[in-house]
Parts: structure tokens; C-alpha cells; sequence
């Protein structure tokens, strides 16, 4: 089955500490995605990568960090400076190229910090 | 990124009634996409539209992109309880790559 995985589905961390969410997908995709949904707020975008080795800050990109060193990887690490982490975080992926590029999103993980 | 506001916040609606959900932007939009988001779920690609004025249908639902490619609309005819869910649009988050600027979302509640 060809998708996206984000791993784990509920994730609860101390103040203070750096957590990293996972994203995995298998569906050969150049461009990933990284947002973070609140209630009443929408899907906000905090990181995304075109291809592997390069990404780019979106809206809300302080206090967090990505990297890309694979193409079927994008892992999010939530750092101590992100002064309100609780949240709901979605990942996806698209083609990155042609004009139709729907993006393809993976079940989330709602980080919960005490 | 570019601005997307859409309305109205939520809508609750009796089964069997209509329901239209309004995006606009105060800039030019190269595209707009639609998603749905079920509750406890993830957004599912719904539709992109890309040229102006250009209209879509699936099934019960009408996507409408306008002239000036700066609104959208979706229209669901004749709601029924499998089209709760909160319905999103989403514009080009910059004039390069693929990232989304989304609406805030329109939450529908449909009651048999």
C-alpha cells in the first residue's frame, strides 16, 4: 500500500524537551509537507522541502526544525523555544511538479505537552 | 503567504438541505484546491481548479472557481450525514513550489 505514515498517532512530552515526529511515505514524492492544525485555525504551514536536502521555513517556523536527507523521510523535531507545542501536526507529501499537485496527507500526530 | 478567508465558520444543517461554502483572496490565485477533513481524520484531496470561471462537479458536489480567479465556492445539494466534516480551501502558499495556504475551514454538521 502506497501512503504516508506519521508515527506516533499521540505523543505527550514534558516542558522543556525536544521531541521529534516522524513522516514516512512510499509514494515516490519530491515535495513534503509540514502543518500544524488548532481548533478554528485551519492547517498553518510550518516547514516544507521540494526536493532532498533543501526545505524552506512556511508561517510558523520558529521553534521547530526538519530535516531532508532522504527522499521518503521528513522528520519534525519540536524544540523547548516552541512556546505553545500542543497541537495537532499533519504531514504530506505531493509530486512537486505539473499543474494538478495534490497533496497526500498522513493521519497525524497530536503531540500533547505537560 | 498568500491570504485565503473563508466562510461561513461552521453551518448545521438538516439532512436533505443545501450547503455552500465561500473562499476569497485578495490576490490573484494561480489555483485553488478543496479538501475534507472528517472529524478525528485527515484532509483528503477533494478537486483543484485552475482556470477561470471554470466549474466541477462531483457527484452532489459543485466547485466553482470566479472569473477573477480570486473566490471559490463548494456546493453540496441535498446534504446527507456522510458529508459531515469540515471542508477546506487552500491557495499556492507562494508564487514558487507547492506548499498551501489554507483557509480556516468551514465546519458542517448534518442532523437526520
Amino acid at each position: 500500500d502506497g501512503g504516508i505514515t506519521q508515527s506516533p498517532k499521540y505523543l505527550f512530552r514534558k516542558e522543556g524537551q525536544n521531541v521529534t515526529l516522524s513522516c514516512e511515505q512510499n509514494l515516490n514524492h519530491d515535495a513534503m509537507y509540514w502543518y500544524r492544525q488548532d481548533p478554528g485555525q485551519g492547517l498553518r504551514l510550518i516547514y516544507y522541502s521540494q526536493i532532498v536536502n533543501d526545505f524552506q521555513k512556511g508561517d510558523i517556523a520558529e521553534g521547530y526544525s526538519v530535516s531532508r536527507e532522504k527522499k521518503e523521510s521528513f522528520p519534525l523535531t519540536v524544540t523547548s523555544a516552541q512556546k505553545n507545542p500542543t497541537a495537532f501536526y499533519l504531514c504530506a507529501s505531493s509530486t512537486g511538479t505539473g499543474t494538478y499537485n495534490e497533496q497526500f496527507f498522513g493521519p497525524g500526530t497530536r503531540l500533547t505537552v505537560l | 503567504g498568500q491570504q485565503v478567508m473563508q466562510i461561513p465558520q461552521y453551518q448545521h444543517v438538516q439532512e436533505g438541505e443545501d450547503f455552500t461554502t465561500y473562499c476569497n483572496s485578495s490576490t490573484t490565485l494561480s489555483n485553488i484546491q478543496w479538501y475534507k477533513q472528517r472529524p478525528g481524520g485527515h484532509p483528503v484531496f477533494l478537486i483543484q481548479l485552475v482556470k477561470s470561471g471554470e466549474v466541477k462537479k462531483q457527484k452532489r458536489l459543485t466547485f466553482q472557481f470566479g472569473e477573477a480567479k480570486k473566490n471559490s465556492s463548494l456546493h453540496i445539494t441535498a446534504t446527507q450525514t456522510t458529508d459531515v466534516g469540515t471542508y477546506f480551501c487552500a491557495g499556492p502558499w507562494s508564487n514558487s513550489g507547492y506548499a498551501l495556504n489554507f483557509g480556516k475551514g468551514t465546519s458542517l454538521l448534518v442532523t437526520p
